[in-house]
Order: structure tokens, then C-alpha cells, then sequence
């Protein structure tokens, strides 16, 4: 079936750093999601993007929807301490399905 | 701002017993997954449902999972006789329909904790 590779599993960074992280599939997806969550609660949508080559921003996060459809980017501008979760991409394929698959997710911890 | 909302946060049944988590989606919105993940892992697709009927389901749905959409406003993930490895955080997520894609997407509930022993 059909994986979303996510990199990097985890990465510590220093506050005020950017961050940088990527999603990758050997299939085609029509929708990349990226979310958020914290210990305990639900995802939280982040960015939505729903055409190749789209690049989105929402505040100090950016994420681009790859031109091959086969992969995607979020980067998080300045990080601040309330940045700390985990990160995940979902991705809606092809073949008229409405099911999103989620990437193994980033552990993102910011040190102040 | 709508949200979708899950009952009950956190449940704690013996195994075999049966478990009913509940949802109520967002109120314009006319599809509707449940998702689980187990601690520590990512999040995977249990089922879609639209127009009463499931949609999409995937190998972890077995014959121990239905879904249910009694009235206008609830949908529900039943567990007929749970296991030790049916513990997990299950997410209920809705969005508004299955056409058209700007805007289209699915928004999360805040998830039912299940913890089976």
C-alpha cells in the first residue's frame, strides 16, 4: 500500500533556528495535509496544498507541494518553544479515494 | 470556531467487553473517518463513511469494528469484544464533502484514549 516516508524522525534545535522537514512517497498524491500534535490531543491542521508546485505559507510556517506529487515540504521560520510537538504530512492519493495516509511524523524539541 | 468532539476522553475497559467512543463532526460536514494510533506511533486510517454507508476501510477494520450514524449529528466507532491491542488514542475527523478540493479538508477531533486490560 501506500507510504509517506518522513524525515527527520526527530531533531533538537536551538530557539530562533529554522526548521526544515520533508515527507516523500514512491507514489502520486492530489493533497498533502501537514499537522501538528501535542502529547495527548488531536492533530491540528497546519497547511493544506492541493496543487503541485503549490507553495503555501501560513505565518512563520511555509510548505510546498513537490512537482513530481510525490513529496512535500513544511519549514518553520524563527522556531519558538511553543514549536515542540510532533509534525506530520497526510496525503490523499489518487484513484478517487478520500483516505489520508499519514507519515511517520518529526519530533520536533526546541531548546530556549 | 466548529470543531469535531469525541466522548469519552479516556475509557478503560476489561478485554471482550464491548466499547462505543462517539463523535459528533462538524455540523456542515458530510464525511467522516476514524483514525487511531497506538502511543508513540503515527496516526493510521480505520474507516471513511458517506451517505450512510462506509466508504473506505482498511485491513486494522475488521469484523470487531462498525460505524454508525444514528441520528444527524453522532457517528460512531463500536468495538465489539476488545483486545489488549485495541489500546490506542482513536480520532474521529470530518470534512464538509467528498467533492472538490480547495478548503476540502478534514479537521481532527481532540481523540478518545482506550486503554484495554
Amino acid at each position: 500500500g501506500q507510504q509517506l516516508n518522513q524525515s527527520p524522525q526527530s531533531m533538537f534545535i536551538q530557539e530562533g533556528e529554522d526548521v526544515s522537514m520533508n515527507c516523500t512517497s514512491s507514489s502520486i498524491f492530489n493533497t498533502w495535509l501537514w499537522y501538528k500534535q501535542d502529547p495527548g490531543e488531536g492533530p491540528v491542521l497546519l497547511i493544506a496544498l492541493y496543487k503541485a508546485g503549490e507553495l503555501t505559507s501560513n505565518g512563520r510556517l511555509t510548505a510546498q507541494f513537490g512537482i513530481t506529487r510525490k513529496d512535500s515540504f513544511l519549514n518553520i521560520s524563527a522556531s519558538i518553544p511553543s514549536d515542540v510537538g510532533i509534525y506530520f504530512c497526510a496525503g490523499r492519493g489518487t484513484s478517487g479515494t478520500y483516505k489520508y495516509i499519514f507519515g511517520t511524523g518529526t519530533r520536533l524539541k526546541v531548546l530556549a | 470556531e466548529p470543531e469535531v468532539t469525541q466522548t469519552p476522553s479516556h475509557q478503560v475497559t476489561q478485554m471482550g467487553q464491548e466499547v462505543i467512543l462517539r463523535c459528533v463532526p462538524i455540523s456542515n460536514h458530510l464525511y467522516f473517518y476514524w483514525y487511531r494510533q497506538i502511543l508513540g506511533q503515527k496516526v493510521e486510517f480505520l474507516v471513511s463513511f458517506y451517505n450512510n454507508e462506509i466508504s473506505e476501510k482498511s485491513e486494522i477494520f475488521d469484523d470487531q469494528f462498525s460505524v454508525e450514524r444514528p441520528d444527524g449529528s453522532n457517528f460512531t466507532l463500536k468495538i465489539r469484544s476488545t483486545k489488549l491491542e485495541d489500546s490506542a488514542m482513536y480520532f474521529c475527523a470530518s470534512r464538509v464533502s467528498p467533492m472538490g478540493e480547495v478548503g476540502n479538508t478534514i479537521y481532527f477531533g481532540e481523540g478518545s484514549w482506550l486503554t484495554v486490560v
